[in-house]
Formats: structure tokens, sequence, C-alpha cells
């Protein structure tokens, strides 16, 4: 089992760039999430999906969209990339039920510039 | 609004010196509350879960406690090993999936 994993590891994009970070997880979780976290915060959600098909808005949506046609694979689309989109992302998955723990991916360092 | 406010930001200790960090919450419903441990350059890694007042949980050197307004991680002789940032989230009675809200997290270093 890999886990969460999650691709690039680091990019840098320029204003007005657009890019996808991609997460995959084999644990057949349902639940699947974007997080990103700023230095010396916690981690904010941005999207999250409660399996294939259906998504939904987190605390910070604006500027990023989501798609879910796997149960596996969970992408997260930066349009036209803000320099206040400079963040680390993460993804994480959990299995349906109450109390479950959440899994992470390694993140996505991301930098705009 | 729900809020999770962790102190203090940042703890050094040495090796051996045990000590607690805090996680105060207001949140409607509670329907959990999570502790992770976070390591340069990774992703969290979850610890534990409580779910009600009075609740302990324990891990190796870590036990984790739960009141109506707050949650401590005591750090019991604790090794280098053991530096890293340590988070705590609140899951809202919400059904379906879970919409955690996470604290800016202590960063703990153990000295050797």
């Amino acid at each position: 089992n890999a886990g969460v994993t999650q691709t690039p590891k680091f990019r840098i994009l320029k204003i007005g760039q657009s890019m996808t970070l991609q997460c995959t997880q084999d644990m057949n979780h349902n639940y699947m999430y974007w997080y990103r976290q700023d230095p010396g915060m916690g981690l904010k959600l941005i999207y999250y999906s409660v399996g294939a098909g259906i998504t939904d808005k987190g605390e910070v949506p604006n500027g990023y969209n989501v798609s879910r046609s796997t149960t596996e694979d969970f992408p997260l689309r930066l349009e036209l990339a803000a320099p206040s989109q400079t963040s680390v992302y993460f993804c994480a998955s959990s299995p349906q039920g109450a109390g479950r723990e959440q899994y992470f991916g390694p993140g996505t360092r991301l930098t705009v510039t | 609004e729900d809020q999770v406010t962790q102190s203090p930001e940042a703890l050094r200790l040495q090796e051996g010196e045990s000590s607690s960090l805090n996680c105060s919450y207001t949140v409607s419903g509670l329907r959990g509350l999570f502790w992770y441990r976070q390591d340069p350059g990774k992703g969290p890694e979850f610890l534990f879960t409580l779910y009600s007042a009075g609740e302990e949980k324990e891990k190796e050197r870590l036990k984790a406690t739960l009141t109506k307004k707050e949650s401590f991680l005591h750090i019991t002789a604790p090794k280098p090993e053991d530096s890293a940032t340590y988070l705590c989230a609140v899951r809202r009675g919400i059904q379906g999936a879970q919409k955690l809200v996470f604290g800016q997290g202590t960063r703990l270093t153990i000295n050797p």
C-alpha cells in the first residue's frame, strides 16, 4: 500500500498560469480532502469529496476547482495562479464512518511568483 | 464560529523533561478531537481521537486527555525523536465527510 501519493513535490508558477495537483489513494477510501498549510498556520480545508462524482467546498475554495471521477483520484486545479496561493498543499483520505482518521499525503510545495 | 487554539506555539525541552501541550476549542456539536504529529516536510500523521470529556488515550510516551473546553497532550520523559509539530483538530457535528478545523500547531523540540 502506497497510501496517499501526491505529485509534484515542488512547483514554481508564474502569476496567471494554471496547473493541476495530482492526488491518488490506494486504500479504497470514500472520502478525500484538499488542504493548504501556510507557515505558522493550521491546515485549511479547500475542497472535499464523499465519493466519485460528489464534491463540495471547504473553508477556502476560491481560486480552486476539483473533480472526482474515480474513487482513487482527486485532482486539484488552480486557475490563474496568484501569489496568495503560495502554500503547501496536502491531500488526505479517510474511510467512511464517524471519527475515522484522515491519512495525509506528503504534500506539494507551490510557489507563485 | 468554530475555533481551535493551541499553546504554546513552540516548546523546547530537555530529554526526559515532561510537559503538556494545550488545545482549546469552541465548536458546535463536537464529534471528535484529533491529535496529529507532523514532521518537517511531511504530511500529518494520526495519533489519537477523543470523543467525550474525561476520555484518555495513550501511545508510548504520549497521553491525550479531553475536557469540555480543551485537550491536553502530555509528553512523559520525551526523547529527541519526539521532536515534531503537534496539531490538534476538531470535527464538527455534520453528517458525512469529516470537516476538520485545525489549530496552528505546537512546534516541540527535544534537546538531547
